[in-house]
C-alpha cells in the first residue's frame, strides 16, 4: 500500500529552528508538497519539491532525496505564529495525491 | 477576494437526511475536489472534477455523489447521511487537471455532524 509517515507531534521554542521529516512510499512520484493548516482552518500552499534538494522561501525550506523516499520541512526563527500543523503530501504515478497525517508543531515563548 | 468558498460553515444532520455541501470558486480552475478530513488521519479524496461536465471517484466515494454543470460549482450531495459521516469537508480547486503536478488551493471547509 501506499503510505506517508510524519512524527504526530513536535514542540519547538521561539526563535529557534525545526524541522519536520516526512518519509513515503507510493507506487511512482510525481512531487511532494508541504501545507500548513492552523487549527479549525484550511490548509495552505508552502512548497513544491519535484528534484532532489533544497528549496528555499524565506524562513522555510524544504527538502527532497527521491533515492531515499524522504523530505523535509525546515522552520527557522520560529514565531507563535508558525503553531500549526504541517501536511506532507505526494503525488503518485496515477497522480493521486497521497496525504499523511499532518505534525502539529507547538511552540513555546 | 479570489479564492473558494463553501457553505454551510458547520451544520448538525440527522441520520438518514440528504444534505448537500456547497463550493464555489473564482479562480476559473479546471480542476475541484473533495475531501473529508478525519483525526489521525490524512487528507482523503472522495471526488474530483477534471474539468465542467466530468467528475471521477476518489478513493472514499461511497454515499457521496457530486455534479460539475459548470467551471465554478462542484456541490457534494449525501443521499442518506449516516454516523460515520461526521467529519471536516474540504473543497480544493487547482488550475490544471487532477492528473498534473499543479498545486491545489483549499476552501475554509464545512464541519458535518451527522447524529
Amino acid at each position: 500500500g501506499q503510505n506517508i509517515d510524519q512524527p504526530t507531534e513536535m514542540t519547538a521554542t521561539e526563535g529557534a529552528i525545526v524541522q519536520i521529516n516526512c518519509t513515503y512510499q507510493t507506487s511512482g512520484f510525481n512531487g511532494l508538497f508541504w501545507y500548513q493548516q492552523h487549527a479549525g482552518e484550511a490548509p495552505t500552499f508552502l512548497s513544491y519539491n519535484v528534484l532532489d534538494g533544497l528549496e528555499e522561501k524565506g524562513r522555510f525550506s524544504s527538502f527532497l532525496s527521491r533515492s531515499k523516499g524522504y523530505s523535509y520541512l525546515l522552520l527557522k526563527e520560529l514565531q507563535m505564529k508558525d503553531s500549526a500543523s504541517y501536511l506532507c503530501a505526494v503525488k503518485d504515478s496515477n497522480y493521486q495525491l497521497i496525504w499523511g497525517a499532518g505534525t502539529k508543531l507547538i511552540i513555546k515563548p | 477576494i479570489a479564492g473558494i468558498t463553501q457553505a454551510p460553515t458547520s451544520q448538525i444532520l440527522a441520520a438518514g437526511r440528504r444534505m448537500t455541501l456547497r463550493c464555489t470558486q473564482d479562480m476559473r480552475h479546471n480542476a475541484m475536489y473533495w475531501y473529508r478530513q478525519d483525526l489521525g488521519l490524512g487528507l482523503r479524496l472522495i471526488h474530483y472534477s477534471n474539468t465542467a461536465g466530468t467528475t471521477g471517484k476518489g478513493e472514499v466515494p461511497d454515499g457521496y455523489s457530486v455534479s460539475r454543470a459548470n467551471t465554478d460549482d462542484f456541490p457534494l450531495t449525501l443521499a442518506s447521511a449516516v454516523p460515520s459521516q461526521t467529519s471536516v469537508y474540504f473543497c480544493a480547486s487547482s488550475d490544471k487537471g487532477a492528473d498534473s503536478t499543479d498545486t491545489q488551493y483549499f476552501g475554509p471547509g464545512t464541519r458535518l455532524t451527522v447524529l
